[in-house]
C-alpha cells in the first residue's frame, strides 16, 4: 500500500514552454500533497504543500507564477513549470500525506532537461 | 535555522558491518521521525520511523535508536550490505510539516 506515481519519468522541453508532472497517490487517499526540488547529491527542497480543494503554499523563493500546482482531487495533484529555463533543469518528486496518519510517500521523481 | 542535522555527509563500510547514521532536531514538539533511502535517479522511500514514545524500534536490519532528552535519533544498519549503498535522509515532523537531513550516501563495499 502507499504507492505513488508520478508522470512522466523524464521530460525534454525547449526553452519557453510549459510542462505538466502528474502526481497520483494510487491506492490511498491524500489529503496533502508535496512538490519538491532535488539538485544532484543534495537533499530535498520543499518547493510548496497543496491540500485537496485549496490553493498551494509555496515556500519563500519558490515563484508561485512559474511553479503552477494543482490539487484538484484527493489522488491527484499537477506541477506545472510554465515558461521553462534552462536553470529549471532538475529533479522533481511529489510525495503525499494520507488523511490522520503522517507518513510521507513519495513518488519516483520526474527529470526534466530544459534545453 | 537547520531544524534537522545529519551526520556524517558520507559514509563507507565493510560488507558486514554495522552503519550508522545520527541525526540532531531542534524543535521538541516534533512527533515523528522517518528514515528514507533514496537510489540515484528514484524517489526517497521510507524505511522505518519511529515516535518519540519509545526509544527504539527494530525492522529486519534496520534499527531507530531516539534519545529524547538529548533530542537525538539514529539510523542502524546491521550486516551492511552492498544493495544497502544509498542516500538516506532523516527528517522530523509535526502536524505534516517536515524537516530533513541533509542526506548520508552510505557506500558498503564487498
Amino acid at each position: 500500500g502507499a504507492v505513488v506515481s508520478q508522470h512522466p519519468s523524464w521530460v525534454i522541453c525547449k526553452s519557453g514552454t510549459s510542462v505538466k508532472i502528474e502526481c497520483r497517490s494510487l491506492d490511498f487517499q491524500a489529503t496533502t500533497m508535496f512538490w519538491y526540488r532535488q539538485f544532484p547529491k543534495q537533499s530535498l527542497m520543499l518547493m510548496a504543500t497543496s491540500n485537496e480543494g485549496s490553493k498551494a503554499t509555496y515556500e519563500q523563493g519558490v515563484e508561485k507564477d512559474k511553479f503552477l500546482i494543482n490539487h484538484a482531487s484527493l489522488t491527484l495533484s499537477t506541477l506545472t513549470v510554465t515558461s521553462a529555463h534552462p536553470e529549471d533543469s532538475s529533479f522533481y518528486i511529489c510525495s503525499a500525506s494520507r488523511r490522520t496518519l503522517y507518513e510521507q510517500y513519495f513518488g519516483p521523481g520526474t527529470r526534466l532537461t530544459v534545453t | 535555522q537547520q531544524q534537522v542535522k545529519q551526520s556524517p555527509q558520507s559514509l563507507i563500510v565493510q560488507k558486514g558491518g554495522i552503519s550508522i547514521i545520527n541525526c540532531a532536531y531542534e524543535n521538541t514538539a516534533f512527533d515523528y521521525f522517518p528514515w528514507y533511502q533514496q537510489f540515484p535517479g528514484k524517489g526517497p522511500a521510507l524505511l522505518i520511523a519511529i515516535r518519540p514514545d519509545v526509544s527504539e524500534k527494530k525492522e529486519g536490519r534496520f534499527t531507530i535508536s531516539f534519545n529524547k532528552s538529548a533530542k537525538q535519533f539514529s539510523l542502524h544498519i546491521m550486516d551492511s550490505q552492498p544493495g544497502d549503498s544509498a542516500t538516506y535522509f532523516c527528517a522530523a515532523s509535526r502536524s505534516n510539516q517536515f524537516y530533513f537531513g541533509t542526506g548520508t550516501s552510505l557506500t558498503v563495499i564487498p
